[in-house]
């Protein structure tokens, strides 16, 4: 079965500071992309960064970046220099075929 | 329109009745998703049309639910008989290409209330 476990329900970090966001997925496909959408209070999901399951280099998106090791399965993102605006739920994701596998979310809020 | 737009934004209907939620995706976007989101849970994939064809009809939970996107645009997801199981928010996302490793850009949502 395909999964993605997110294993941090809530963090909370103050303005400024630096957080990680862990993420683990199972899969037996060779090729996909993973990804991490963003899903503030009352607002719509957005892309916040997508990896390419083949590509070595972890993504880089301005404060965002991933920490990609394909071997362990695991898809951490990195927020620099976090902003109140950052307050929203995280959601890892991959897709297989066309279907978005989805972790449960990890909520994280920014404290001023 | 510049983005994914689903309505109503919020449906409350009483057990045993039928719902409708429609969305309309970005205009050009071949592929079209539709999720399932419960409380406090990422989303489930439903269903999935490339153009007019339900390609992928899986994930929908029972009979009661029926997705249709008659001429490759709008989309509606139609829920018969409402349980209170039902309840969640309903997301529609759309995709330029066929590949499934698009970029899926998400609706508001609907969110969906059985008394």
């Amino acid at each position: 079965a395909q999964t993605v476990t997110q294993s941090q329900p809530e963090m909370s970090v103050q303005e400024a500071e630096t957080v990680t966001l862990s993420c683990t997925y199972d899969t037996s496909e060779s090729n996909y992309y993973l990804f991490w959408y963003k899903q503030p209070p009352s607002r719509q999901m957005i892309l916040v960064i997508r990896q390419e399951a083949y590509k070595q280099q972890n993504a880089t998106e301005n404060r965002f970046s991933v920490n990609f090791q394909k071997a362990a399965k695991s898809f951490s993102l990195k927020i620099s220099d976090s902003q109140l605006g950052d307050t929203a739920m995280y959601f890892c994701a991959f897709v297989s075929n066309y279907q978005l596998i989805w972790g449960a979310g990890t909520k994280l809020i920014i404290k001023p | 329109g510049a983005g994914v737009s689903q309505s109503p934004r919020y449906k409350v209907a009483k057990r045993g009745q039928d719902v409708a939620l429609r969305c309309d995706p970005i205009s050009g976007h071949v592929s079209l998703f539709w999720y399932q989101q419960a409380l406090g849970q990422g989303p489930e994939f439903l269903t999935y049309f490339q153009n007019e064809a339900q390609l992928d009809k899986s994930g929908l939970p029972s009979d009661r639910f029926f997705a249709e996107r008659p001429e490759g645009s709008v989309s509606t997801l139609k829920i018969q008989r409402t349980q209170q199981e039902d309840s969640a928010v309903y997301l529609c996302a759309s995709s330029l290409g066929t590949s499934g490793l698009d970029e899926q850009f998400f609706g508001p949502g609907t969110r969906l209330t059985v008394l």
